[in-house]
Parts: structure tokens; C-alpha cells; sequence
């Protein structure tokens, strides 16, 4: 079974730019998750999308923007890019269900960010 | 203070040898709980979900205490290959997970 793919692997960008990463789940996922992971910190989330819709949304500017499409793969727009926005971008998924166990989060490979 | 706190180590440690790792959390309604595996300059994986009744998988051992909001990795019999950070993860409500900053292990031979 493939797992979660994301695109590109690696991104360069100029301040003030805008970004535009991309992830596809693992059949049969629905919900789609973005995380951030900056140099020397911890995993922050930043976005929960499942069927098509926004879920919940961590503590990020409105900069950062995304969307799910009806295949349930997903975008994170990230505009007006700042230095600080370098980072790793991880992508998860999990499958649909009401038990709390089946909601197991798997993450993509991520894509490096870095804004000069 | 940190929603999850883990003690950054590095623990070095010996092939064969026990390690125990800790981790607090602040949030009481914190619903789910698990141990994520990430090497270096890779994406997190799922090591095993905690429960409250503990949980064993080969040489792994979990196990969570909700009164005093705490969590445990117990890895026996250390290989070279168990080397990587480990990250100690609530889920709250709304899907969302919190990540701690990670306990490194350096198993060395």
C-alpha cells in the first residue's frame, strides 16, 4: 500500500513569494493534516482537512491557507513568505472512523521549505 | 510551560541495554496518546499508541498514567537501529496532535 506522498521534495523561494506544497494521502484516507517543523523545534500543527472541509486550524497566520480536493489530496499555500517560514512541511493522513484508535496519524516524507 | 515535555537527552546507552523514557502532558482532556519514531531529516513514525491498561510490542513497552498526566517508553534489549529521536504525542480535541520535542537515543556498539 503506498503510503502518504507529498511534492516537491524541495522548495526555494524569495521573501515575499508565495508557496504552494502539495500531499496525497493513503488510499482510503480522508482527513489530511499539515504540520511545520522549523530547525531545533518541535512538530507545530497547522492545518486539519477532512472531506473537503477545514477542521481545525493551529496557531499560524492567515498567510498560511490550504485546501482539499474531492480526491481528498490536499494543498498548503503559504504567502508572503518570511525568512522564518523555512522549515520542514510534513503531511499526514489518517482514515475515516468514530473510534479514536482509528485515527492514527501517518506522515509523508515532507517537503523542505527554505525562503532566502 | 510546554503542552508535552520530554527530556531532550541524548541518552547513550549500550546494544542490550534498557532505556526508559518519560514525558509529561498539560492538557487533562487530552484524548489519545502515542510514541512517534523520527530519524534524522525524516518524517515521524508511529512507534505505538499508549493505553491506560499499558501496552507491550515485542521490545517496546508503553504505558500511560491520566492522573498524573504521564507517559512512558520502556525499550529493552537495545539495537543499533532503535538510534533515533522519540517523540511523545497527545491528541487533542479537533484531531489535533501535539508533539513533544523528542528524547535522542544513540545506541552504540
Amino acid at each position: 500500500e503506498a503510503g502518504v506522498t507529498q511534492s516537491p521534495t524541495h522548495l526555494i523561494k524569495t521573501r515575499g513569494q508565495q508557496a504552494t506544497l502539495r500531499c496525497s494521502p493513503i488510499s482510503g484516507h480522508t482527513s489530511v493534516y499539515w504540520y511545520q517543523q522549523a530547525l531545533g523545534l518541535g512538530l507545530q500543527f497547522l492545518l486539519w482537512y477532512d472531506e473537503g472541509e477545514e477542521r481545525n486550524r493551529g496557531n499560524f497566520p492567515p498567510r498560511f491557507s490550504g485546501r482539499q480536493f474531492p480526491n481528498y489530496s490536499s494543498e498548503l499555500n503559504v504567502n508572503a513568505l518570511e525568512l522564518e517560514d523555512s522549515a520542514l512541511y510534513l503531511c499526514a493522513s489518517s482514515s475515516p472512523g468514530l473510534a479514536v484508535r482509528t485515527d492514527t496519524q501517518y506522515f509523508g516524507p515532507g517537503t523542505r521549505l527554505t525562503v532566502l | 510551560r510546554k503542552e508535552v515535555e520530554q527530556d531532550p537527552g541524548p541518552f547513550n546507552v549500550p546494544e542490550g541495554a534498557t532505556v526508559a523514557f518519560n514525558c509529561t502532558y498539560s492538557n487533562s482532556a487530552s484524548q489519545s496518546f502515542f510514541w512517534y519514531r523520527q530519524d534524522c531529516r525524516k518524517e515521524p513514525k508511529l512507534l505505538m499508541s499508549v493505553y491506560s491498561s499499558g501496552n507491550e510490542d515485542g521490545r517496546f513497552t508503553a504505558q500511560l498514567n491520566r492522573a498524573s498526566q504521564y507517559i512512558s517508553l520502556l525499550i529493552r534489549d537495545s539495537k543499533l537501529s532503535d538510534s533515533a529521536t522519540y517523540l511523545c504525542v497527545v491528541k487533542l480535541g479537533g484531531n489535533k496532535l501535539v508533539f513533544g520535542a523528542g528524547t535522542i537515543l544513540r545506541v552504540k556498539s
